[in-house]
């Protein structure tokens, strides 16, 4: 499968526990991607990596979130002090510079923080 | 006023049927155009980008018009596989961040 993989696919975690969650893009791609989506609304942008270079982040995206692309191929997105309104599917999607950003999601990881 | 608004629907449509529904989106710069399906409880699929001279692929027809900041998409002869959630979404700057809207839910029924 050469698609974008997410693991784990779902994370039940307790309120004020830090979780992370992890995404392999495309091989070639070298753009990646964060969202988050919550039930019956379209993914929300969180942060976007050209390479290792983190070159843009959401105001969604509190000091409690941190992401990561250590060596410009997966990705790492934490999450500290987990609080119930983080509960959501966190997508990843990644793209080729020059493709008209055509970005392809992983399966997503699915967060229930209790 | 969100920057894609999407009529959420359900469209019931009658296999064999032809369905259009329309997005209208905010920011007049925007530079790319997609509509994606996504299934119950998984990741949003890439349908089609959408073109400026408007653009087919099989049963798909996507429309962009730039003056009127609004996308649309027919699909022809409904199958029963179609029934899924279509998420209209901006590309509003040079670099990739989408913007998704709600998404149209459509049900195609035998």
């Amino acid at each position: 499968d050469t698609g974008v993989s997410q693991n784990p696919r779902h994370k039940i975690t307790k309120r004020g526990q830090n979780v992370t969650f992890r995404c392999d893009p495309i091989s070639e791609h070298n753009r990646l991607y964060w969202y988050r989506q919550t039930l019956g609304q379209g993914p929300e942008f969180l942060t976007y990596f050209q390479n290792e270079a983190q070159l843009e982040k959401s105001r969604l995206l509190s000091d409690r979130f941190s992401a990561e692309r250590p060596k410009g191929s997966f990705s790492t997105l934490e999450i500290q002090r987990t609080e119930q309104g983080d509960s959501a599917m966190y997508l990843c999607a990644s793209s080729v510079r020059g493709s008209s950003y055509e970005q392809y999601f992983g399966p997503g990881t699915r967060l229930t923080v209790t | 006023r969100k920057e894609v608004e999407q009529d959420p629907g359900p469209f019931n449509v009658p296999e064999g049927a032809t369905v259009a529904f329309n997005c209208t989106y905010s920011n007049s710069a925007s530079q790319s155009f997609f509509w994606y399906r996504q299934d119950c409880r998984k990741e949003p699929k890439l349908l089609m980008s959408v073109y400026s001279s408007g653009n087919e692929d099989g049963r798909f027809t996507a429309q962009l018009n730039r003056a009127s900041q609004y996308i649309s998409l027919l699909i022809r002869d409904s199958k029963l596989s179609d029934s899924a959630t279509y998420l209209c979404v901006v590309n509003p700057v040079n670099w990739g961040k989408l913007q998704f809207g709600a998404g149209t839910q459509v049900v195609v029924t035998p």
